[in-house]
């Protein structure tokens, strides 16, 4: 199957600092990915859809000025947490999807483990 | 509201028992459902899809419209399918609301 690849998988930060968190389609193209939330023993919480070219959609809820999210090829989005406070501390997951429609399959990276001290 | 329901978040099983994990859903549209699965230390991935009607791992779901349900199932659980199981609804091409999960321990 297709590989997703997420950078870093664990990343601890200062409050009020801005991490940067990289999603990669290693051997596919990807228009749209997208970007997820998971607090522990809870779903994944859609954050966000990244678009190839153009800007980001945000789903309700989720401030687009604190994530900003960056899809400049086909093969990277990019996840920016900004001015992080401890609350931001979570695992974020992004996921590239193929196929489409009921052959749809999405690849999902390992995941991003931030703390904020 | 588009929802998808997984009302168990723990099932505990003994090796041998079947097994099924509930799914629930609410869309007005005509649903495409699927089932992904994520092993201990491993990443989310996809188990089973309903539109392919195929058996994975020896698992198999029916999408039943009338009750609006996606139930998974395996007659006979092996330790190895210890794991935390989701649901998916696909809205439009690409994007998933996924159920809040199940975790499956299948005792020994």
């Amino acid at each position: 199957g297709a590989v997703v690849s997420q950078h870093p998988s664990r990343v601890i930060c200062k409050s009020g600092t801005s991490v940067k968190i990289e999603c990669r389609s290693l051997d596919f193209q990807a228009t749209t990915m997208f970007w997820y939330r998971q607090f522990p023993k809870q779903s994944l919480m859609l954050m966000a859809t990244s678009n190839e070219g153009s800007k980001a959609t945000y789903e309700q809820g989720v401030e687009k000025d604190k994530f900003l999210i960056n899809h400049a090829s086909l093969t990277l989005s990019t996840l920016t947490v900004t001015s992080a406070h401890p609350e931001d501390s979570s695992f974020y997951i992004c996921s590239a999807p193929t196929g489409g429609g009921p052959n749809t399959e999405a690849f999902f990276g390992q995941g991003t483990r931030l703390t904020v001290v | 509201a588009q929802r998808v329901t997984q009302p168990e978040k723990l099932l505990s099983v003994f090796k041998g028992a079947p097994v099924e994990l509930k799914c629930n859903y609410s869309y007005s549209g005509s649903p495409e459902l699927f089932w992904y699965v994520q092993y201990s230390r491993q990443r989310l991935q996809l188990l089973l899809r309903h539109i392919s009607r195929e058996s994975i791992k020896g698992f198999t779901a029916d999408l039943n419209k009338g009750e609006t349900s996606f139930h998974l199932k395996k007659p006979f659980a092996q330790e190895e399918d210890s794991a935390m199981y989701y649901c998916a609804l696909l809205l439009g091409t690409y994007k998933y609301i996924f159920g809040t999960g199940t975790r499956l321990k299948v005792l020994a």
